[in-house]
């Protein structure tokens, strides 16, 4: 199944960049790349997509490697609010036998220091 | 719009007591799921359902049923409860991804909180 590989935690100071990578070697031509995080005692919320190309949303900004193995969920200015678990998956194509399992791992929790 | 709506918020079991924790979206999304994520840990996926009357098992099913007989309601249901069940669910729904115009969004509930004592 594919999976996605993330740093447990990370560190940033308020109103700097954050850059959260995330490691998927086994994705496929037709997979998306799903970023969604987490605050504290709430359900996961929709941060940023992409496929190949590099994307801007005004939530944050997705850079995708060219080989698609790997990509970074970048906050260009962190907030006390955006501590939370950042999690990295793959939507899978309706042609994957399990395309329609979502993983969501352990994600990354980003500490944000006034 | 209501989105995702899960009932109840929060529950308090007895080993052995069954139980449903209900899921309800009002977008007219084929998929729908639920997950467990239990504390400090990533979201687990118990089961899914690509449309009505056609379900499937995640990584953890066991011990737990689903069905999904309308497009909106994907019932989760505890046969008989166990302490190792004590955790939080999560309902997710989101549309075909080919067919999608949102994003191929995924939107959750706010989860229930079980405790099985």
């Amino acid at each position: 199944d594919a999976k996605t590989t993330q740093p447990n935690s990370m560190e940033s100071n308020e109103e700097e960049p954050v850059h959260l990578p995330c490691n998927h070697s086994t994705i496929s031509g037709t997979d998306y790349i799903h970023w969604y995080r987490q605050l504290p005692s709430q359900g996961p919320e929709y941060v940023i997509h992409g496929l190949t190309s590099n994307v801007n949303n005004r939530m944050a900004s997705l850079a995708i490697a060219e080989d698609r193995k790997s990509s970074t969920l970048i906050l260009h200015r962190a907030t006390l609010r955006d501590a939370a678990v950042y999690y990295c998956i793959l939507r899978l194509s309706r042609w994957a036998y399990n395309f329609n399992k979502f993983y969501f791992g352990s994600g990354t929790k980003l500490n944000v220091k006034p | 719009n209501a989105g995702v709506t899960q009932t109840p918020k929060f529950q308090v079991l007895k080993t052995g007591q069954s139980m449903t924790l209900q899921c309800a979206q009002d977008m007219n999304h084929e998929y729908m799921s639920w997950y467990r994520q239990d504390p400090g840990m990533g979201l687990r996926l118990i089961h899914y359902s690509v449309g009505a009357g056609i379900t499937d098992q995640g990584e953890v099913p066991n011990g737990y049923n689903v069905s999904r007989s309308t497009t909106e309601d994907f019932p989760l249901r505890l046969l008989s409860a166990a302490p190792s069940q004590t955790s939080v669910y999560f309902c997710a729904s989101s549309q075909d991804r080919e067919r999608s115009t949102s994003g191929n969004t995924i939107y959750f509930g706010e989860g229930s909180w079980l405790t099985v004592v």
